[in-house]
C-alpha cells in the first residue's frame, strides 16, 4: 500500500518561500501511470488542486498560481517537492500531497495526511 | 477551465435516509468525474471514479451516476459514519483539475 506523507514549515512570513516536501513510500516514484499532485484546503474551506508534477519531470500548474509556483520530483529519493514564492496570508491552507492514476480515470486514490502551512509574521 | 457546482452547499439527513448529491460540470466531461468523503480533520478518500466506478473497500451503499455535465452521488441507506463532506472532482483531459465546492451532510 502506497504511503504518502508530507513535510516542512509549518509557519512561513509573508513575501517568503512556502516548500513542502512528499515522500512516497510502499512503491515507486518512478512510473508512468501516476501524476503526482498537491493539492490545498484553506482553514473551513473547500479543497484546490494546484498542480502536478510527473515522473518525467513535466508539470502543469493552475493558471492563477504559475507565476509563483514550481513542482519537482526526485526519483532517487522517491519524493516530490513544491515551492511556492511570494507568500500572502491567501496561502494559508492545509496542504495535501496525493497520487494521480492514469488507472482510474486519474482520480486521487492516495493522499498523505495533510499539514497546515500558516503565512504570518 | 471546467467549473464544478456542487448541490445542495449542506443538507440535514437521518440514518436510513437516502441521500443524493449532484454534480454539474461546465462543459461536457464524458465520464471524468470522481467522488471523494472528507471527514473532519482528516484527508479527503476516493469513493468513486470514472462517475460509477466503486473504489475498493467502499460500501456498496455509495454509488455515482451521469456522463457529459450531470452526475449523481447516492447513499442508499445513510450510516452513522457517513456524516461528512462529499466531493466531486474532474479529470477531464487537461488540468487544471478542479473540485466542486463541496456538500456537507450532517445529522438532522
Amino acid at each position: 500500500q502506497v504511503q504518502l506523507q508530507e513535510s516542512g514549515p509549518g509557519l512561513v512570513k509573508p513575501s517568503q518561500t512556502l516548500s513542502l516536501t512528499c515522500s512516497v513510500s510502499g512503491g515507486s516514484i518512478n512510473r508512468p501511470d501516476h501524476y503526482w499532485s498537491w493539492i490545498r484546503q484553506p482553514p473551513g474551506k473547500g479543497l484546490e488542486w494546484i498542480g502536478y508534477v510527473y515522473y518525467s519531470g513535466n508539470t502543469f500548474y493552475k493558471p492563477s498560481l504559475r507565476s509563483r509556483l514550481s513542482i519537482s520530483i526526485d526519483t532517487s529519493k522517491n519524493q516530490f517537492s513544491l515551492k511556492l514564492n511570494s507568500v500572502t496570508a491567501a496561502d494559508t491552507a492545509v496542504y495535501y500531497c496525493a497520487r494521480g492514476d492514469s488507472d482510474v480515470y486519474l482520480s486521487f486514490d492516495n493522499w498523505g495526511q495533510g499539514t497546515l502551512v500558516t503565512v504570518s509574521s | 477551465d471546467i467549473e464544478l457546482t456542487q448541490s445542495p452547499s449542506s443538507l440535514s439527513a437521518s440514518v436510513g435516509d437516502r441521500v443524493t448529491v449532484t454534480c454539474r460540470a461546465s462543459q461536457n466531461i464524458g465520464s471524468h468525474l470522481n467522488w471523494y468523503q472528507q471527514k473532519s480533520g482528516k484527508a479527503p478518500n476516493l469513493l468513486i471514479y470514472g462517475a460509477s466506478i466503486l473504489q475498493g473497500g467502499v460500501p456498496s451503499r455509495f454509488a455515482g451516476s451521469g456522463s457529459g455535465t450531470d452526475f449523481t452521488l447516492t447513499i442508499s441507506s445513510l450510516q452513522p459514519e457517513d456524516f461528512a463532506t462529499y466531493y466531486c472532482q474532474h479529470s477531464y483531459t487537461t488540468p487544471p483539475w478542479a473540485f466542486g465546492q463541496g456538500t456537507k451532510v450532517d445529522i438532522q
